[in-house]
């Protein structure tokens, strides 16, 4: 089974252009969740869908920010504009909906963004 | 609110050692507890999950974990430390019963194996 595929794996750009993440999580699930790594904070829940639809979005950092699900298979992160302070791994994961949250996420690579 | 205190941001042991990562946690209703590892320029794997099915629960690679209320722990180990077990360890949790997925992250043990 493919797990969860983010791209791009690594991205290096310039202060104030725009960045997008992408994420496809696994077939079937219908939760997916991005999180943001750094040192200073470790992992940081960013926002999570239910069956596209947004949940819980009060991670996300300000209105340079914004998350998409258009569908069940693809989801976007999006940073307009970017500042070297969202330098960070992000990642993305997603899990099943059945029963409680107990059901384990399952997290893809990550992209390891650098903002100059 | 809930939270999750791992104690020793970094550990390190000799192959064929005792591992001990400890992991402590501060929740409202019954949680649910995960231990996940990560290997450098990856994601986070499941390693173990407590669901309330049992109180010691057994993982992949030789984990286990024992969840004990009275002390709020949830503390992961491995009989003897292998090379290959070097990584970082995250213990996290979620709320049992109010339905909210999103898990809250300990800050992470980077476990060292020395030969």
């Amino acid at each position: 089974d493919a797990g969860v595929i983010q791209s791009p794996r690594h991205e290096v750009t310039e202060m104030g252009q725009e960045v997008t993440l992408r994420c496809k999580p696994i077939s079937g699930h219908d939760y997916l969740f991005w999180y943001r790594q750094t040192m200073m904070r470790g992992l940081e829940l960013l926002i999570y869908f239910n069956n596209n639809v947004p949940i819980d979005d009060s991670g996300m950092p300000e209105d340079r920010f914004s998350a998409k699900m258009p569908n069940a298979s693809f989801s976007t992160l999006k940073i307009q504009p970017s500042e070297p302070r969202d330098s960070a791994v992000y990642f993305c994961a997603s899990s099943l909906g059945q029963g409680y949250s107990n059901q384990p996420q399952h997290f893809g690579d990550g992209t390891r963004l650098s903002i100059l | 609110a809930q939270s999750v205190t791992q104690l020793g941001s970094h550990v390190s042991v000799s192959e064929g050692a005792l591992v001990l990562l400890r992991c402590n946690y501060s929740s409202s209703v019954p949680p649910y507890l995960f231990w996940y590892v990560q290997y450098p320029n990856q994601g986070l794997q499941l390693l173990l999950k407590y669901t309330s099915a049992a109180t010691l629960v057994k993982g992949i690679n030789g984990f286990e974990a024992e969840f004990k209320k009275s002390e709020t722990s949830f503390h992961l180990t491995k009989p003897s430390a292998h090379m290959s077990d070097a990584a970082e360890y995250f213990c996290a949790v979620s709320d049992g019963g109010t339905g909210r997925r999103a898990l809250t992250f300990g800050s992470g043990t980077r476990l060292q194996v020395q030969p």
